[in-house]
């Protein structure tokens, strides 16, 4: 299967817990953010955004908070299930000049305990 | 992935030979965008294109080339210059409307 999870940072917690991701970005102009869960052996699937003009937004047993002071984001999942064990990162966006300029994080790898 | 294909999902190339990446999306998005991911490591840009018959060098297009004849269609070689090929390689594709970049499910190419 894919490497993608080789030494990475492990958040491991125990199913029905809630988890807490963090991530630091690097760039005070982002203003657009997603995080993505990527599956061992496949291509990351978009989980939730937030664009910079706020500091929370809620999915289904997801939340992202933004902290643009400290140029935080995190991703919190509720009730941990099983199915969310992956690789979570993060992905900051500016457009200068109207090109998209992408920077992805390297990731966080959740292991759910049964 | 919705909409996006990539094939082969594995692929083997024996050194010095050039080999193409298939990226195929029926979502009718205009950019389409090459990365490649490494174990540790965040992806990084190979090649991108906003519309048909444009592409734009991204951070480490060294080594590789693409084409866009299509819409739909964006192809990535990895030529024998590239020195360290074996990676992960995703294809992702983005609409006008929106500055989500979705991905599909990756190519592992390993170098013999």
């Amino acid at each position: 299967g894919e490497s993608v999870g080789l030494h990475l940072p492990t958040l491991s917690v125990q199913e029905g817990d809630n988890s807490i991701i963090n991530c630091a970005y690097s760039n005070s102009a982002s203003d657009y953010f997603i995080w993505y869960k990527q599956e061992s052996g496949k291509g990351p699937q978009f989980i939730i955004d937030i664009r910079s003009n706020m500091d929370k937004r809620q999915g289904q047993r997801v939340t992202v908070l933004l902290n643009k002071t400290v140029k935080h984001l995190s991703l919190q999942i509720a009730a941990t299930q099983p199915g969310d064990s992956a690789v979570y990162f993060c992905a900051e966006n500016m457009a200068p000049g109207g090109y998209q300029k992408v920077t992805f994080g390297t990731g966080t790898k959740l292991q759910v305990i049964p | 992935d919705g909409g996006i294909t990539q094939s082969p999902k594995y692929l083997f190339r024996k050194e010095g030979q050039n080999v193409t990446l298939s990226c195929e999306q029926n979502l009718n998005h205009d950019a389409m965008y090459w990365y490649r991911q490494d174990p540790g490591q965040g992806l990084r840009l190979i090649y991108y294109s906003q519309i048909v018959n444009d592409f734009q060098k991204g951070d480490i297009a060294e080594g590789y080339s693409v084409s866009r004849e299509k819409k739909e269609s964006f192809p990535l070689t990895v030529t024998s210059a590239q020195k360290n090929p074996t990676a992960f390689y995703l294809c992702a594709t983005k609409g006008t409307s929106t500055d989500t970049q979705y991905f599909g499910p990756g190519t592992r190419l390993t170098v013999l």
